[in-house]
């Protein structure tokens, strides 16, 4: 079983639609989780971190749940600029400091 | 601030050349990494270094080596190249050992090897 597993997409959503992705996590130790985005062929940067009791920034909202051990991603009234791949992070226990990539959700935001 | 850099930006090698990616912060950063990214798979770290004069292996180390040669920069090096080392190779570097630190990314290096 992969550390950090994501549905790889595509989502495929008009613009103006509200799109939620989930992510799964292995280690019911981790602390610390993320999101990234990677546009194509760039590198990953930081859309959020994930707080214990939930967290928004702007159209973005990031939810957690321990017991089930998933991480999940909001994004409400979908721009074509919100097109990119989602990157679900979370630290590595072993040592804090390396973080576990999913492999990404792809989301295609249309006219 | 240029933040993290890598060069070079794309690269073909034919099986068993050898070559070394650079790369440089200027925020100084004490931890810095290097990743690969292959389709259909997240980023595996290959290498970091926790902090200047330190180096540990990552998920996946086989044919690689690096050099902390300062505290800005970090490279990695392929001895002998292999097909299976074709990838996008990526540098990120954080703040500290902590929990919840933000990893910055370089804009990532194309490697081919035929």
């Amino acid at each position: 079983r992969k550390e950090v597993e994501q549905d790889p997409g595509p989502f495929n959503v008009p613009e103006g639609a509200t799109v939620a992705f989930n992510c799964t996590y292995s280690n019911s130790a981790s602390q610390s989780f993320f999101w990234y985005r990677q546009d194509c062929r760039k590198e990953p940067k930081l859309l959020m971190s994930v707080y214990s009791s939930g967290n928004e920034d702007g159209r973005f909202t990031a939810q957690l749940n321990r017991a089930s051990q998933y991480i999940s991603l909001l994004i409400r009234d979908s721009k074509l600029s919100d097109s990119a791949t989602y990157l679900c992070v979370v630290n590595g226990v072993d040592s804090s400091y390396k973080l576990i990539f999913g492999s990404g959700t792809r989301l295609l935001v249309r006219p | 601030n240029a933040g993290v850099t890598q060069t070079p930006k794309f690269q073909v090698l034919k099986t068993g050349q050898s070559m070394t990616l650079q790369c440089a912060q200027d925020m100084n950063h004490n931890s810095m990494y290097w990743y690969r990214q292959d389709p259909g798979m997240g980023l595996r770290l290959i290498y970091y270094s926790a902090s200047e004069g330190t180096t540990d292996k990552g998920e996946v180390p086989n044919g690689y080596n690096v050099s902390r040669l300062n505290k800005r920069e970090f490279s990695l090096r392929l001895e002998s190249a292999a097909p299976s080392q074709t990838s996008v190779y990526f540098c990120a570097s954080s703040g500290d050992r902590k929990w919840g630190e933000t990893q910055y990314f370089g804009p990532g290096t194309r490697l081919l090897v035929l």
